[in-house]
């Protein structure tokens, strides 16, 4: 079966530090990859995807960075974090075809201070 | 462009209550439709999804929702809610699997 994982559960950093987010996924090659950001009070946010090693589609002008270095790995990072960064960050993985669906992580809460 | 929306933020019920959460969305193309659920802490778990075929789709915890494609709901709907039905709900639609676009999220919160 599949599983993703996620790490660290929990993030503490200063503003102004760098950020390593990790994701990977087992049981499954050549997945689309997704990270998502979820702020106190709002939805999810749709921060970058991939559908292959290389290939990552912004979605929205941030501070943030990604990279799929493997075929189940997915990076988050940033040089330099900023107070806005904070927020649950989640990792997804699409099942396609008749199983249509995309699988979440159980994320990474980071509080930057 | 995509649009999701969940009219309530929180909806308090009590146990064994009937419990509704809405969810309204805009598309210009045929859609697929899904409903999260994530408890406390936790991520995201698939509660239930309309692709194709029959409009009304259940899940195995006693949910349900119905696509109505004239009033572009997909609203989500329990007869009777437990104490570890609270958690907070997302609606999400795609136009292309590629990409889901979410809704804010409802807060069911279920009291004794």
């Amino acid at each position: 079966s599949q599983t993703i994982h996620q790490w660290p559960a929990t993030l503490v950093q200063p503003v102004g530090s760098p950020l390593s987010l990790e994701c990977t996924v087992e049981g499954t090659s050549n997945p689309n990859l997704y990270w998502y950001r979820q702020a106190a009070g709002r939805g999810l946010q749709l921060l970058f995807y991939s559908v292959g090693i290389g290939q990552i589609s912004s979605e929205v002008p941030q501070n943030l960075s990604a990279s799929r270095p493997q075929d189940r790995q997915f990076i988050l990072s940033s040089k330099k974090l900023l107070l806005s960064d904070s927020g649950f960050y989640l990792c997804a993985w699409r099942v396609g075809g008749r199983r249509e669906t995309q699988y979440f992580g159980p994320g990474t809460r980071l509080l930057v201070l | 462009a995509q649009s999701v929306t969940q009219l309530d933020s929180q909806v308090p019920v009590f146990e064994e209550a009937p419990v509704e959460l809405r969810c309204n969305y805009s598309s210009s193309v045929s859609v697929y439709l899904f409903w999260y659920v994530q408890y406390p802490n936790q991520g995201l778990q698939l509660l239930l999804k309309y692709l194709s075929g029959s409009t009304l789709v259940e899940s195995i915890n006693g949910f349900e929702a119905e696509f109505n494609k004239s009033q572009t709901s997909f609203h989500l709907r329990k007869p009777s809610v437990h104490i570890s039905d609270t958690a907070e709900y997302f609606c999400a639609v795609s136009d292309s699997f590629q990409k889901l676009v979410f809704g804010t999220g409802t807060r069911l919160l279920v009291s004794p």
